[in-house]
Formats: structure tokens, C-alpha cells, sequence
């Protein structure tokens, strides 16, 4: 497509329960970031994947936090059991070659979770 | 621990005023800097990309410098309008951390009319 596109927009859920959110990336870019935003944070590295595989889930805070990609495209950040402390908005953004300095990051408009 | 720090945390100018603002890196194994700027309720949007020692880059009224032997990078905004208020973020890659971008907190930029 001819941006980052993330859905939903907005997700409001109850604590404990499950949520998925999607980010389908420029056409052709191979690597993909997750990120987080509480109030008042700069961005927070969640995970990144360059083409199917995670290059690096080291900033995932738990093991209720989980993403895939499996045909190194579309992206599904899964959260389990849900905790009022997710509340964040969830960027997504994408990079034509993770591994190149010069290619900047291209971030959709971000999911906004709140759990109730 | 890599930290990536920036100043102020927040600024108020006047319509017209010039103003600039600070990210600070860690000076070793540098592989490069980038600045974004985020408006509220939009996408954070790339600026600049910074990957060597004296770059200077520039986008309109907006510019910015690089120093990567102390470490630091300045953005300058020449006239500032009421739409360049936004948060401004720069990104640190290291060289030796599977080239991971690490944020600063941003400074947020109010332009009064």
C-alpha cells in the first residue's frame, strides 16, 4: 500500500481480555518495527522483524506480549490477558532494509488500546 | 545501557522566534541519527538522517547539525510558524546493537501565534 496502515484505530477492552492488532506495511519494505507510546514516553521498542523472522524481540515486557509475520508482509501484535497498564498507543512502522543506515522509518497513524 | 537524551523536555516560543533544540548520544560505535517530528494525532514523520560527523541537513526553516566525537545533534527551526508545534524526536542507531533505534523522550514544541 502507499503507507503504514494499522487497525483498528482505537480498541477498547476490558482487563483480561484479548486483543489483536494488525499493521499492514508499505509494499516491499522488508523491515518492521512495533512500538509503544504511554503518556508522556518517547516511543518504546517493542519488536522487530526483518522479513518473516523477529530480528529482535527483546523490548516485548512479558510473555502475554506476542507478534508475528508470517509471509513477511502483514503483522499481528497479539496481547494476552490484558492489563490496565497496556493502555499505550501501538505504532507500527516499516523501513525498506532494516540494516541501512539511510532508510528512516515510515510509522502508521498508530492502534490506541485502552483496557478498562 | 545506551541513553539517548534531550533537551528541553518542552518549549514555548513566540510566532517568529528562532529556537533549536539538543538530542545527546552515546559517542561510541555510532552508525547514525534520526530526527522525527510527531504531531498530535499523527504519524511520527522522518526529518532528517544524520550518518556523518559535521552533517549538516536543512528542509525549509528547519535544519540540523551532527557532532558524533561528543555526541550530540542540534535541531534548529529559523521563524517558527504555529504548525511547527509538534514533539521532536531523535533516534540513535549503535553500530553493535543489531542496529536497534533507541528514542530520546522528545522536545515538544508550542509556537504561539
Amino acid at each position: 500500500g502507499a503507507g503504514v496502515s494499522q487497525t483498528p484505530s482505537n480498541k477498547v477492552t476490558e482487563k483480561g481480555k484479548y486483543v489483536e492488532l494488525r499493521c499492514d506495511p508499505i509494499s516491499g519494505h522488508t523491515a518492521l518495527y512495533w512500538y509503544r507510546q504511554s503518556l508522556g514516553q518517547g516511543p518504546e521498542f517493542l519488536i522487530y522483524f526483518q522479513g518473516t523472522g523477529a530480528a529482535d524481540d527483546s523490548g516485548l515486557p512479558n510473555d502475554r506480549f506476542f507478534a508475528v509475520r508470517p509471509e513477511g508482509s502483514v503483522s499481528t501484535l497479539k496481547i494476552q490477558r490484558t492489563e490496565r497498564g497496556d493502555s499505550a498507543v501501538y505504532l507500527c512502522a516499516s523501513s525498506l532494509d532494516g540494516g541501512t543506515r539511510a532508510n528512516v522509518l515510515t510509522f502508521g497513524a498508530g492502534s490506541r488500546l485502552t483496557v478498562l | 545501557i545506551l541513553n539517548v537524551e534531550q533537551s528541553p523536555q518542552s518549549l514555548h516560543v513566540q510566532e517568529g522566534d528562532s529556537t533549536n533544540f539538543t538530542c545527546s548520544f552515546p559517542s561510541s560505535n555510532f552508525y547514525a541519527l534520526h530526527w522525527y517530528r510527531w504531531e498530535t494525532a499523527k504519524s511520527p514523520e522522518a526529518l532528517f538522517v544524520m550518518t556523518l560527523n559535521g552533517d549538516e541537513k536543512k528542509k525549509g526553516r528547519i535544519s540540523a547539525t551532527l557532532n558524533t566525537k561528543e555526541g550530540y545533534s542540534y535541531l534548529y527551526i529559523k521563524g517558527s510558524q504555529p504548525e511547527d508545534s509538534a514533539t521532536y524526536l531523535c533516534a540513535f542507531i549503535n553500530a553493535g546493537n543489531n542496529r536497534k533505534l533507541i528514542w530520546g523522550l522528545g522536545t515538544s514544541l508550542a509556537v504561539n501565534p
